[in-house]
This record gives C-alpha cells, sequence and structure tokens, in this order.
C-alpha cells in the first residue's frame, strides 16, 4: 500500500545544471499537484496535473520550470539552468479525483540544493 | 481567489494540556472542504483532519477537533491532552474548484 513516491530525496545542482524531480502517485490516484516550500514558510502551490494534462499552471513561474504526467509513469517536474533561489523543497500530492472532497496525500518532498 | 491566513506562526503548550491554532480563510465558493495538515520534522505532511463547508457539525478525530464558523471563515483546531508528538508545523488548507490553498503555518512546541 505505497504512498506517494518522491525522488530523489535531496538532490545537489550547480547553476546552471537542470534538475529533474519525479513523484509517483499513490495506486489509483490520477491527480498531481506540486508544491514549493521555502525554509520556514509554507506550501506554494506551483501545478495541477492530470494525466496527460496540465489543469493548472499558475502558481509555475514562466521561464525555465515545467512539468509533465504522462500516461506511463511518474510526473516530472523540470527546472532548467537552475538558480540558487531554487533552492528549496518541493512537495508533491496525489489525489483520488479532483473533487473538493478528495484530500492530497502528500510524498516526503525532494530537497533541492544549488550550489 | 482563496486565501487561508494562519496568524500564529508559533505557539507552545504543556505536555497533557490543550491548545487551539487559529485559521480564517476567503473564497467566494460555497462548496468546499477545509483541511489541517501536520508537517513534523520528518518533513513528511500528515492529514489531520476535514471538515465540509456544508456540514454544520465540527470533525473530530480522536484528541483533534475543529470549530468551524462558516460565516466567520473561521476553521481553528484545537488539540487535548497534548503529546510531545503533537509538536510539529501545521497547515491549514482550503480545497475548492480545482485549487488548493495552503496557509502559512504554525509552529507549535509541546513543553514536557
Amino acid at each position: 500500500n505505497a504512498g506517494v513516491m518522491q525522488n530523489p530525496r535531496h538532490l545537489v545542482r550547480r547553476r546552471g545544471q537542470e534538475a529533474r524531480l519525479r513523484c509517483s502517485p499513490m495506486k489509483g490516484h490520477s491527480h498531481v499537484y506540486w508544491y514549493r516550500q521555502l525554509p520556514e514558510e509554507g506550501l506554494k502551490f506551483m501545478v495541477y496535473l492530470q494525466k496527460e494534462n496540465i489543469i493548472d499552471e499558475s502558481g509555475m513561474p514562466k521561464e525555465r520550470f515545467s512539468a509533465e504526467f504522462p500516461k506511463e509513469g511518474p510526473s516530472i517536474l523540470r527546472i532548467q539552468q537552475v538558480v540558487r533561489g531554487d533552492s528549496a523543497a518541493y512537495f508533491c500530492a496525489s489525489s483520488r479525483t479532483g473533487g473538493r472532497d478528495s484530500p492530497l496525500h502528500f510524498g516526503n518532498g525532494t530537497r533541492l540544493t544549488v550550489t | 481567489a482563496q486565501t487561508v491566513t494562519q496568524s500564529q506562526p508559533e505557539m507552545s503548550v504543556q505536555e497533557a494540556e490543550t491548545v487551539t491554532l487559529s485559521c480564517t480563510y476567503d473564497t467566494s465558493e460555497s462548496d468546499y472542504y477545509l483541511f489541517w495538515y501536520k508537517q513534523p520534522p520528518s518533513r513528511q505532511m500528515i492529514l489531520v483532519i476535514r471538515q465540509e463547508a456544508y456540514k454544520q457539525q465540527n470533525a473530530t478525530e480522536n484528541r483533534f477537533s475543529v470549530n468551524f464558523q462558516k460565516a466567520a471563515k473561521s476553521f481553528s483546531l484545537k488539540i487535548s491532552d497534548s503529546q510531545l508528538g503533537d509538536a510539529a508545523m501545521y497547515f491549514c488548507a482550503h480545497r475548492g474548484y480545482q485549487k488548493v490553498t495552503f496557509g502559512t503555518g504554525t509552529k507549535l512546541q509541546v513543553i514536557p
């Protein structure tokens, strides 16, 4: 009964490199959400995806950031040409449906450090 | 657009005592759910309790209960008989149409 799986748990990248964060939702869940958390701060919404579709990307920076949730395989959050300000914990959550009564289940997060 | 406000950045409580964490929200939707999540130092986000906006009865989960005041758009969390394991960040969240919005969190310290 695996929960939401995120990997890697920790990721270190030098400025200018690419970061790829993976998220496998809970079994039976087809809705995925990505959030960013800076130290001592709350969760900031980035993007909401359903299989093969981006539903809401209003929280995603316009440049360098992209997300996908293919028909097969995990959801990927991709950050190109990382900068120090991208250092944060990135959380993925999934829900069974997009309905209001369907709570989000979170992974353990990926802590990205840009050196 | 929804907003969720947690006005207490930090709170402390003596072990075995009761503490209440505040949360207010703003939304134009009439149908929504509210949630409280706990984030211990391990960083895992754990669902604590949920409340449907259409239900007047306050939700309860063991030592955790809420005081939901819909007209005031208030959704506070009460923790009874506080335990050391309750020490964590607590986040209030609003789930409306296609959007889940979180507050900035309250850090709860439990004093032995």
